[in-house]
């Protein structure tokens, strides 16, 4: 079983649509938690880091279950340049920092 | 800042050919991070160091590869010999290891490597 597991999409959504990504973890002892972006061809960029009691960002919602070990990244009214690979990861005390395979989306007019 | 700097960007080589792919981090960073990204097994972490120090290599495939830092502003991932299998985009990321694990993670454009 991989440490960290997304559904990998595609995600195909019309502009101004509300999407959400789910991510699970497998480590209990996961420390810090994040959601990158990475498009096409290039590195992957912070987008926001998640906090247990949720954080927002504009237009982008984080939530943290660490119950479950389940971490969740909302988009509201999406746009054409959301489209991207959303990446979440998991990281552990000592700097390790383990990636998701991505969910893929894709914003159209 | 440069931001963290990968070269070469791209390396077209044969089959038992030896590649070395190199990485500057970001100045002042004592974290460093080797990735490799493929279609099918996503990102996946090689091997990293704080303070040039390798603190965990598990993720190096086989003896095939090695890692090396020298210094805080240099590291350089091997493979010999190289296989088809190994073509992947190769990513080194640094970051500012103080607080653990809440430093933002940069990285560099990539080393784009087909074997063949």
């Amino acid at each position: 079983r991989k440490e960290v597991e997304q559904d990998p999409g595609p995600f195909n959504v019309p502009e101004g649509a509300t999407v959400a990504f789910n991510c699970t973890y497998s480590n209990s002892a996961s420390q810090s938690f994040f959601w990158y972006r990475q498009d096409c061809r290039k590195e992957p960029k912070l987008l926001m880091s998640v906090y247990s009691s949720g954080n927002e960002d504009g237009r982008f919602t984080a939530q943290l279950n660490r119950a479950s070990q389940y971490i969740s990244l909302l988009i509201r009214d999406s746009k054409l340049s959301d489209s991207a690979t959303y990446l979440c990861v998991v990281a552990y005390n000592n700097n390790d920092m383990r990636f998701g395979a991505g969910t893929r989306l894709t914003v159209k007019p | 800042d440069a931001g963290v700097i990968q070269s070469p960007r791209h390396e077209v080589t044969e089959m038992g050919q030896e590649v070395t792919l190199r990485c500057k981090p970001i100045s002042g960073h004592n974290s460093l991070f080797w990735y490799r990204q493929t279609m099918m097994r996503g990102l996946e972490l090689l091997i990293y160091f704080n303070n040039n120090v390798p603190i965990d290599d598990s993720g190096m495939p086989e003896d095939r590869f090695s890692a090396k830092m020298p210094n805080a502003s240099f590291s350089t991932l091997k493979i010999q010999p190289s296989e088809p299998r190994d073509s992947a985009v190769y990513f080194c990321a640094s970051s500012l290891s103080g607080r653990p694990t809440n430093e933002k993670l940069f990285f560099g454009s990539g080393t784009q490597l087909s074997v063949l």
